[in-house]
């Protein structure tokens, strides 16, 4: 019983390469989040999905775009990725907000060069 | 102004000591109200969850909602240095998907 699984859990890029940031849950949850987390920040949400087919913008949404794939997976796609960007980024799932505990992945360290 | 304000810290106690953690916030709509645990290098996990106003233990923690003063606080009692990590507090509403998060507080206790 995984949870919420995230990959890869690092990634160095250049800016301007792209790439996907996977997530798959096996509680059968669905609500499903991406945030980021840095510094002073807190954790910011990029995008998430409340149910399968439906996806909606966050707080930072500019430079990403997420695909909800079926119930268990939730992508997070960075096009053309940039030094702002550099974060740790987290995907979290919950079966209903009302239900109380947001269930979080391990995190993906991301360093854009 | 941001929907949830913390303090960020860090706060350093001796073991043994009584830690108070606290939120503010500006949204009257929020009914659902969390702390959350993060160890470093790890993803937060739910440490306390409670819904509208009033008090919540649950052994050496206690969390504290007082929805006329927009404010929640989590207290530590005998604290232990296996409870050093960060403390996220988070809220969300009736409706809508969304949650609303803490800066976070990086907490130390020192053996």
């Amino acid at each position: 019983n995984a949870g919420v699984t995230q990959t890869p859990k690092f990634q160095v890029l250049k800016t301007g390469q792209s790439m996907t940031l996977q997530c798959a849950q096996d509680m059968n949850h669905n609500s499903m989040y991406w945030y980021r987390q840095d510094p002073g920040m807190g954790l910011r949400l990029i995008y998430y999905s409340a149910s399968e087919g439906t996806t909606d913008k966050g707080e930072v949404p500019n430079g990403y775009n997420v695909s909800r794939l079926n119930k268990r997976e939730f992508s997070l796609r960075l096009e053309s990725a940039a030094p702002s960007q550099t974060s740790v980024y987290f995907c979290a799932t919950i079966y209903r907000v009302s239900a109380g505990e947001l269930f979080f992945g391990e995190g993906s360290r991301l360093t854009v060069l | 102004q941001k929907e949830v304000e913390q303090d960020p810290g860090p706060l350093s106690v001796p073991e043994g000591a009584i830690v108070s953690l606290n939120c503010t916030y500006s949204n009257s709509a929020f009914q659902y109200f969390m702390w959350y645990r993060q160890y470093s290098r790890k993803g937060p996990e739910l440490l306390m969850y409670t819904y509208s106003s009033g008090n919540k233990e649950d052994g050496r923690f206690t969390a504290q909602v007082d929805k006329s003063s927009k404010y929640i606080s989590l207290f530590i009692r005998d604290s232990q240095p296996s409870d050093s990590a960060t403390y996220l507090c988070a809220m969300s509403g009736k409706t809508g998907n969304q949650f609303y998060f803490g800066t976070g507080t990086s907490l130390t206790v020192i053996p």
